[in-house]
């Protein structure tokens, strides 16, 4: 079963509205998750690392107040779009390591199943 | 920033037959991760190779690692038409928690039946 649930999987916005995804870790506590933005047929670029109880870190060229990051607890995160454009339509995707695995299989992410944004 | 490029972009082939994708990546690494992706998905992490590993098998799955060439290969054999899919290799992973993956460019793999 999932370990990481990512909600909605699809939203549909008008421009200039906000939208918020959220990220649970449902079989362990993350510390840290992370955020990716992935475009049609394209890879996943890494936007920000979320880190519980503190801010997160961007990636360069990704704007901090256009994607806000919360990560309250150690089971979620949240990415809101603000102000929304088209342009930000997009696949968004957030995964988080379980700090319990360790060995062969403690360098392994675990994936939401992504939400698909589109912004009209 | 990606870490490397997957070689080739788009891969269709019978089923049955074995799929080959490579991966090249830039930095020294500790781990290479391979992941594959379902069309509007999220990644499902298929096989870890460790930087002191050369070969790895898992299944129809073979992984291997040549980290003087700074390259990888991912080997199905046998493919079934459910292999159907994106797959892309991953760098940057450690023990710790905040370590991010980098991901290569993905292959798009299509598996006629």
């Amino acid at each position: 079963g999932a370990v990481v649930s990512q909600h909605p999987s699809r939203v549909i916005c008008k421009s200039g509205t906000s939208v918020k995804i959220e990220c649970r870790s449902l079989d362990f506590q993350a510390t840290t998750m992370f955020w990716y933005r992935q475009f049609p047929k394209k890879s996943l670029m890494l936007m920000a690392t979320s880190n519980e109880g503190s801010k997160a870190t961007y990636e360069q060229g990704v704007e901090k107040d256009k994607f806000l990051i919360n990560h309250a607890s150690l089971t979620l995160s949240t990415l809101t779009v603000t102000s929304a454009h088209p342009e930000d339509s997009s696949f968004y995707i957030c995964s988080a390591r379980n700090p319990h695995t360790t060995g062969v299989r403690g360098g392994e992410l675990f994936f939401g199943e992504g939400s698909r944004l589109t912004v009209l | 920033s990606q870490q490397g490029e997957e070689d080739p972009q788009a891969l269709s082939i019978q089923e049955g037959e074995n799929a080959t994708m490579n991966c090249s990546y830039k930095t020294s690494i500790n781990n290479l991760q391979w992941y594959r992706q379902n069309s509007g998905r999220g990644l499902v992490h298929l096989i870890l190779i460790r930087s002191n590993e050369r070969e790895k098998h898992s299944g129809r799955l073979r992984v291997t690692l040549d980290t003087s060439k700074k390259s990888s290969s991912l080997l199905i054999t046998a493919s079934r038409a459910a292999d159907t899919a994106s797959y892309f290799c991953a760098t940057g992973g450690g023990n710790s928690g905040n370590t991010p993956l980098v991901f290569g460019k993905g292959t798009r793999l299509s598996v006629i039946a």
